[in-house]
């Protein structure tokens, strides 16, 4: 079955830190460009970070810049976002995505961030 | 980088058309063919539903069409049923390795 499974979201002070990790099943990861994509309660969805399959293209929203660190795995078929720095603003529902060259086709059920004091 | 511009929310009654739309500028949807559509039920991640502005991936019923004019890109879903109720998501590229989504738009079948 193709997969996708985030982890690692959860409570989180301004200022501090958290990973998030997507395990991928079901297709081949080590060829997908695979996303991160957010979604803040009753808010709509914005695009955070990008790699491609072998780590050589990484690009970031203006918003993360220099804040989140994106990285891959294709040994362990998984996603990472090292989020630092974490502000009440990145409160969100936290999606990993894969990119099929048109369309982002594959995603998965979400991990909720939430920073606050 | 902006949010592209979408109504808050539509709504149309079962057998119905409606159409969403996604305005963004000469830098996004205006300039690259890369507009997609996504629906998303409560709860849930998103589904891919149009990509390249007006193309289906396999199983979407045709139903659902995309176009684009200018800066503005649109959905339709004609033959409204009630499962199409649900939040639809434009995503466009802006150049220079950077996307966009769109703010939403909340679909009420009446």
């Amino acid at each position: 079955e193709v997969q996708l499974v985030e982890s690692g979201g959860g409570l989180v002070k301004p200022g501090g830190s958290l990973r998030l990790s997507c395990a991928a099943s079901g297709f081949i990861f080590s060829s997908s460009t695979m996303d991160w994509v957010r979604q803040a309660p009753g808010k709509g969805l914005e695009w955070v970070s990008s790699i491609n399959r072998d780590s050589a293209y990484i690009y970031y929203a203006d918003s993360v810049k220099g804040r989140f660190t994106i990285s891959r795995d294709n040994a362990q078929n998984s996603l990472y976002l090292q989020m630092d720095s974490l502000r009440p603003g990145d409160t969100a529902v936290y999606y990993c995505a894969r990119w099929d060259g048109a369309a982002l086709d594959i995603w998965g059920h979400g991990t909720m961030v939430i920073v606050s004091s | 980088q902006s949010a592209l511009t979408q109504p808050r929310s539509v709504s149309g009654s079962p057998g119905q058309s409606v159409t969403i739309s996604c305005t963004g500028t000469s830098s996004d949807v205006g300039a690259y063919n890369y507009v997609s559509w996504y629906q998303q039920y409560p709860g849930k991640g998103p589904k891919v539903m149009i990509y390249d502005v007006s193309k289906r991936p396999s199983g979407v019923p045709d139903r659902f069409s995309g176009s684009k004019s200018g800066n503005t890109a649109s959905l339709t879903i004609s033959g409204l049923q009630a499962e199409d109720e649900a939040d639809y998501h434009c995503f466009a590229y802006a150049g220079s390795h950077i996307w966009v989504f769109g703010g939403g738009t909340k679909l009420t079948v009446l």
